[in-house]
């Protein structure tokens, strides 16, 4: 199993602002997802962080927007860049294999 | 787009009962997996089925696939109120190293 750290928990930020989120895993893991979950919906995968190389995005998602680092096996973050109110949303990391994944408990993002 | 579809949107039962949610999925997949989430929280896995597998059980959970159908149900039996959460279905189409979260289901146990 993983145990998955976000930082921060919650943020409320003003429109035009960048920023950052955190997420730390307790082993190493080949792969790391970040996932964006509006309210009371279901989670949309935003990309895949590759650790060493650029991250694959998902359609609909850009570099520009949602820039993403993985220096190593262990950590990510997410950048949500240029905010709206379009933006809030929890951002959820998330690290494993696909035979299971584990995450975060989730960045809770309000943009006013 | 999302893969897969889950019905109910919304389940309320009285504590005790069983709970049956459903999920749709398009594409061929090599497994499917549940998870819950508790309000605020990150997702939890539940259970895992591969896609050469019919039925499965874990607990006080029982879950189908039907491959020919492209469905699976998630099955709670003797329902608690700490059963109380949103269960979502993934899944991870062949070939695709990611899942596809469901629409998920958000089950209420009344005591």
């Amino acid at each position: 199993s993983a145990v998955i750290s976000q930082k921060p928990s919650r943020d409320i930020c003003q429109r035009g602002t960048s920023l950052t989120i955190q997420c730390q895993v307790d082993s190493q893991v080949t792969m790391m997802f970040w996932y964006r979950q509006q309210p009371r919906q279901s989670l949309t995968l935003i990309a895949t962080a590759n650790q060493g190389s650029e991250a694959t995005y998902e359609s609909g998602f850009v570099i520009d927007k949602f820039p993403i680092s993985r220096p190593n096996l262990t950590f990510s973050t997410l950048t949500v860049s240029n905010m709206s109110p379009e933006d809030s949303s929890i951002y959820l990391c998330s690290a494993g294999g696909i035979g299971e994944l584990f995450f975060g408990e989730g960045s809770r993002l309000t943009v006013l | 787009s999302q893969q897969g579809e889950e019905d109910p949107q919304a389940l309320s039962i009285q504590e005790g009962e069983n709970a049956t949610m459903n999920c749709s999925y398009k594409t061929s997949i090599n497994n499917l997996q549940w998870y819950r989430q508790n309000s605020g929280r990150g997702l939890v896995h539940l259970i895992l089925i591969r896609s050469n597998e019919r039925e499965k059980h874990s607990g006080r959970l029982r879950v189908t696939l039907d491959t020919s159908k492209k469905s699976s149900s998630l099955l709670i039996t003797a329902s608690r109120a700490a059963d109380t959460a949103s269960y979502f279905c993934a899944t991870d189409a062949r070939g695709a190293q990611k899942l596809v979260f469901g629409q998920g289901t958000r089950l209420t146990i009344n005591p």
